[in-house]
């Protein structure tokens, strides 16, 4: 019955190294997200899609690379990772772009690069 | 879009009732009053939204006063489970559905 699932919860990793994080959602929504959250707590949007094309890509470094391979999935690909890449990600999803106040998100995958 | 302010941290007693205030002087006529809760180790959750006056839903109230440049959350009779962080949310960037999260509230609720 989970709204919005994320693989792995937890991922522990060495630098330069490349990992991948999953997202569903089964709300059967438009929109999906990916947002970071460092250790400050401040909470960043990286990437959002809509029907599976691209519309928000902040500044975010192009070894960061998400994959929509249908409307239900967003995942992140990070290749050759840095100290600095270690946060929480989130994934989200909305029913439609514009005016999408209400967001529902994932639990979170706690990145940690050692 | 519009910075909101508010305070870093509350603490509040069970039973009681939490009041948090965000201001958004550079609020846009267009922009709605959104608010998210966050536990520890989830995901933020929405809460409420509103645009003018009064908002009240099974969570929470939203009181908006006439000029918008302010909007305070009200939580009734918190218990320990309230423990939280709070995020107040003014607009959205267009049409991309670009949420912009400040720094929020974290409230902490003693027994």
């Amino acid at each position: 019955d989970t709204a919005v699932s994320q693989t792995p919860k937890y991922l522990v990793t060495q630098m330069g190294n490349d990992k991948s994080i999953k997202c569903e959602q089964n709300l059967g929504h438009d929109t999906m997200y990916w947002y970071k959250q460092d250790s400050k707590k401040f909470l960043k949007i990286m990437f959002s899609y809509n029907n599976k094309e691209l519309i928000i890509n902040e500044t975010v470094p192009n070894r960061f690379s998400p994959k929509s391979p249908d409307k239900a999935h967003l995942n992140l690909h990070i290749n050759s990772l840095e100290l600095g890449d270690s946060a929480v990600y989130f994934c989200a999803s909305s029913t439609r772009l514009a005016g999408s106040y209400e967001q529902y998100f994932g639990p979170g995958t706690r990145l940690t690069v050692t | 879009l519009a910075k909101t302010t508010q305070p870093i941290s509350m603490d509040s007693y069970e039973g009681q009732e939490v009041n948090i205030t965000c201001s958004h002087n550079n609020i846009a006529t267009n922009d709605y009053i959104t608010w998210y809760q966050q536990f520890p180790s989830q995901g933020p959750r929405f809460i409420i939204q509103g645009y003018k006056t009064k908002v009240t839903n099974e969570v929470a109230s939203l009181f908006i006063p006439a000029d918008r440049k302010s909007s305070t959350l009200s939580l009734p009779r918190v218990s320990l489970s309230d423990t939280a962080v709070y995020y107040c949310l003014v607009g959205i960037s267009g049409n991309t559905g670009k949420l912009i999260f400040g720094q929020g509230t974290t409230l902490q609720v003693k027994p």
